[in-house]
């Protein structure tokens, strides 16, 4: 089973619609997670964290945990055609360090 | 927000050479610093974490004697390649942790082509 892992997609929504991602991890002892937004070629911009169960929103973007499920999700509304690109789950393994684990991605595609 | 550099963004070497990527924290001091590996298509792959002044901790399958890490100063940790071959071919990314606020800021990454 991988620590983290996630659709790969491609995911297709129409412009201002809602993109859902999913993320799940292995690891039960992970206390901070993470979405990053990267563009092909360039390397991952963090979006939004998340360290308590239930949402947090920030602008368009609506992250939720529920920690029992080991479940992670993102929620970007009105959805832009800039928005499209690869959208990586990221996990902390427990260890004293930002140990970073990441998901292979979600292909998001936002078509006009 | 702080900003990591990395330097080369990309480069193209001969099989069998050696090659040196530098990660450098430019307004911060980064007590730890982590090197990852993508391939296309595919998500980063944790390699090693960087400590200034000890020793960096690889993880399970990544060769130290090939991928030759140090981290002499807190803004600046290193990555050699040793005898890279073509399957060494992939995405370079580093991230450093900010001393304060704990939190990663990645670098632009370096791609590295073996021929």
């Amino acid at each position: 089973q991988k620590e983290v892992e996630q659709n790969s997609g491609p995911l297709s929504v129409p412009e201002g619609a809602i993109a859902s991602l999913n993320c799940t991890y292995s690891d039960r002892g992970s206390q901070s997670f993470f979405w990053y937004r990267q563009y092909s070629g360039k390397s991952p911009e963090l979006i939004m964290f998340i360290y308590s169960n239930g949402d947090k929103e920030d602008g368009r973007f609506t992250a939720q945990l529920n920690k029992a499920s080991q479940y992670v999700s993102l929620l970007i509304r009105d959805s832009q055609p800039s928005d499209s690109a690869t959208y990586l789950c990221a996990v902390n393994r427990a260890g004293g360090y930002n140990k970073l684990i990441f998901g292979a991605g979600t292909r998001l595609a936002v078509h006009p | 927000g702080a900003v990591v550099s990395q330097h080369p963004s990309w480069v193209i070497c001969k099989s069998g050479t050696s090659v040196k990527i530098e990660c450098r924290s430019l307004d911060f001091q980064a007590t730890t610093m982590f090197w990852y590996r993508q391939f296309p298509k595919q998500s980063l792959m944790l390699m090693a974490t960087s400590n200034e002044g000890s020793k960096a901790t690889y993880e399970q399958g990544v060769e130290k004697d090939k991928f030759l890490i140090n981290h002499a100063s807190l803004t600046l940790s290193t990555l050699t390649v040793t005898s890279a071959h073509p399957e060494d071919s992939s995405f370079y990314i580093c991230s450093a942790q900010g001393h304060d606020t704990g939190e990663l800021f990645f670098g632009e990454g370096s791609r590295l082509t073996v021929l």
